[in-house]
Parts: structure tokens; C-alpha cells; sequence
């Protein structure tokens, strides 16, 4: 079945620094999405992507939908405490998504 | 504009037994979708479900059963529990035929076998 790799498994940042995560798959999607997960909640979606090579932005965060269709990446620039969580990674075909297996972020104050 | 509930928010259940777990789709949605979420790992597809027919299932046995009503809420159903069945249910709303906006999740329901 499909698959979808994210990298890295974990970050520890300082607040301030941006952070880049990504996604990759064997195979193509025609949607990939972004969500957040904290503690006790189900995901929350960040960014949707459309179109291959298309650029997307939510205030300090910025996705890009490859080229191959099979990646994408997520930027976070500036970050704060509240950016702490689980972001995971979605490729979406006829409606139904695979996720990732999440990038756990950690910011220090 | 109503989000997507489920219940209940916890339950804990013997091996063996037969578990329902519920959940009412987001105003306006009409596709329901269920994920299994173990421990450190991202949400499994189980199955959705589109005008209350399974429209696509994910890698799990025949045990996993659900339903979906005309108001376009769900259940899912699992029999003969095992222990590895322990993790959070996510249900997943979103609209097929409109904008793919991606789904909008419950909080889940966190199931613990024993």
C-alpha cells in the first residue's frame, strides 16, 4: 500500500529559528496536506496543496507541493512555544488520505 | 458551524468483547472516514464511508465494521477485540464533490483493550 516517509522523526529547536520538515512517497498524490495534532486532540488542518509546484502560505508557515508530485515540505519561520506539537504530513487521492508518521517538534524559550 | 464529535472519549474493554464507537460528522460534511492512531505513529486508514456505503478500506481484517446514517453520522464496530486494537480512533469528516479541504477531526475515541 501506500507509504509516506516524513523526516525528521523529531526537532528541538529554539524559539526564534525556523524549521523545515518534509514528506516523500513512492507514489503520486493530487493533494497534499498539513496538519497539527497536540495532546488528547485530533489532527487540525494547516495548509492544503492543490497543484504540483505550487507554494502556499499561513502566516509564518510555508508548503510546497513537488514537482514529481510524490514529496512535499513544510516551513515554519520564527518559531514559538505554541508551534510545540506533532506535524504530520497527508497525501490524498479520491478523497482519502495517507498520513505520515509525524515530526514531533520541541521548542526551548 | 458544528465540528465533528465523537464518543465516548475514553473506554476500556477485555480482549474478546465487541466495542461501538461513534461519531457525528461536521455540519455540511457528507463522507466520514475512520483512522486508527497507535502510539507514536500517524493515523491508519480504516475505511470511509459516503452515503452510507463503505467507499474505500484500509489494510484491516473484517472484525472492523461501520455505519453510516442518513443524517451522515457513523460507527464503528469492532468485534472479537484484541489487545493490539489499543490506540485512538479518529473520525474525519469532509465533503466529497466539493473543495478538498482535507478532513476535520474529532478529538477521538482512545481505546484500551485488556
Amino acid at each position: 500500500g501506500q507509504q509516506l516517509n516524513q523526516s525528521p522523526q523529531s526537532m528541538f529547536i529554539q524559539e526564534g529559528e525556523d524549521v523545515s520538515m518534509n514528506c516523500t512517497s513512492s507514489s503520486i498524490f493530487n493533494t497534499w496536506l498539513w496538519y497539527k495534532q497536540d495532546p488528547g486532540e485530533g489532527p487540525v488542518l494547516l495548509i492544503a496543496l492543490y497543484k504540483a509546484g505550487e507554494l502556499t502560505s499561513n502566516g509564518r508557515l510555508t508548503a510546497q507541493f513537488g514537482i514529481t508530485r510524490k514529496d512535499s515540505f513544510l516551513n515554519i519561520s520564527a518559531s514559538i512555544p505554541s508551534d510545540v506539537g506533532i506535524y504530520f504530513c497527508a497525501g490524498s487521492i479520491a478523497g482519502k488520505s495517507t498520513f505520515g508518521d509525524g515530526t514531533t517538534l520541541t521548542v526551548k524559550p | 458551524e458544528t465540528g465533528v464529535t465523537q464518543s465516548p472519549t475514553h473506554l476500556i474493554k477485555t480482549r474478546g468483547q465487541q466495542v461501538t464507537l461513534r461519531c457525528s460528522s461536521q455540519s455540511g460534511h457528507n463522507t466520514v472516514s475512520w483512522y486508527q492512531q497507535a502510539l507514536g505513529q500517524g493515523p491508519q486508514f480504516i475505511f470511509q464511508y459516503y452515503r452510507e456505503e463503505e467507499n474505500g478500506r484500509g489494510n484491516f481484517p473484517p472484525r472492523f465494521s461501520g455505519l453510516q446514517f442518513p443524517n451522515y453520522s457513523s460507527e464503528l464496530n469492532v468485534n472479537a477485540l484484541e489487545l493490539d486494537d489499543s490506540a485512538l480512533y479518529l473520525c474525519a469528516s469532509s465533503l466529497v464533490g466539493g473543495p478538498n479541504y482535507g478532513y476535520t477531526f474529532g478529538s477521538g475515541t482512545r481505546l484500551t483493550v485488556v
